[in-house]
């Protein structure tokens, strides 16, 4: 079955370069878009950007500046990169597939000294 | 960028009572291709996002009929026939047809 997994660290000092991975199985990402979604504690969703099929990105146009997506086909894994990070970059950061009917568990991210 | 206005921010509801959730669009979500992106998830405290309604009125599998949408071009609603406990949480619109992608504020469901 389709499942979407993030991972990375927990804490994150600012200005520093935040790295994570969103592990897929069940479906190909040649096939497929991933998108990545964040969360800040207590708010909404905020859409941050995606890596299509064919392995174009797009990204939010706020963090376009400090924002990488990449993706590993051969281990089924797609990166996010975010680099000067601020603490309003702590949140939840979420996978999801295209179409937005599978997400992966959330990682949470808290940039603190 | 589109922006998605969803009204009310905070909804209540009695059991078995009948809700509807308003979202906006700035510009108007029909694609080039015919079709219209704009779904509907629900995020229950605690848990992931679940996609309830997928472009505009098609429910999602699994998904039970109490929830419908409708809507066409920049106004769209989501409608829940007889709110259930399990329908609490903050339900937000998100739009598929223009890049960047975007989401509603979002609005919470909560008992009265």
């Amino acid at each position: 079955q389709v499942q979407l997994k993030e991972s990375g660290p927990g804490l994150v000092q600012p200005s520093q370069t935040l790295s994570l991975t969103c592990t897929v199985s069940g479906f190909s990402l040649t096939s497929n878009s991933v998108h990545w979604v964040r969360q800040p504690p207590g708010k909404g969703l905020e859409w941050v950007g995606a890596i299509w099929s064919g392995g174009s990105t797009d990204y939010n146009s706020a963090l376009k500046s400090r924002l990488s997506i990449s993706r590993d086909t051969s281990k089924s894994q797609v990166f996010l990169k975010m680099n000067s990070l601020q603490t309003e970059d702590t949140a939840i950061y979420f996978c999801t597939r295209s179409g937005f009917a599978y997400w992966g568990q959330g990682t949470l991210v808290t940039v603190s000294s | 960028d589109v922006v998605l206005t969803q009204t009310p921010p905070t909804l209540s509801a009695t059991i078995g009572q009948s809700v509807s959730i308003s979202c906006r669009s700035s510009q108007s979500l029909l694609h080039s291709n015919g079709n219209t992106y704009l779904h509907w998830l629900l995020q229950r405290p605690g848990q992931s996002p679940q996609l309830l309604i997928y472009s505009v009125s098609r429910l999602e599998s699994g998904v039970p009929n109490r929830f419908s949408g409708s809507g066409s071009g920049t106004d769209f609603t989501l409608k829940i026939s007889g709110v259930e406990a399990e329908d609490l949480g903050v339900y937000y619109c998100v739009q598929g047809t223009h890049a960047p992608r975007t989401f509603g504020g979002g609005t919470k469901l909560e008992l009265k």
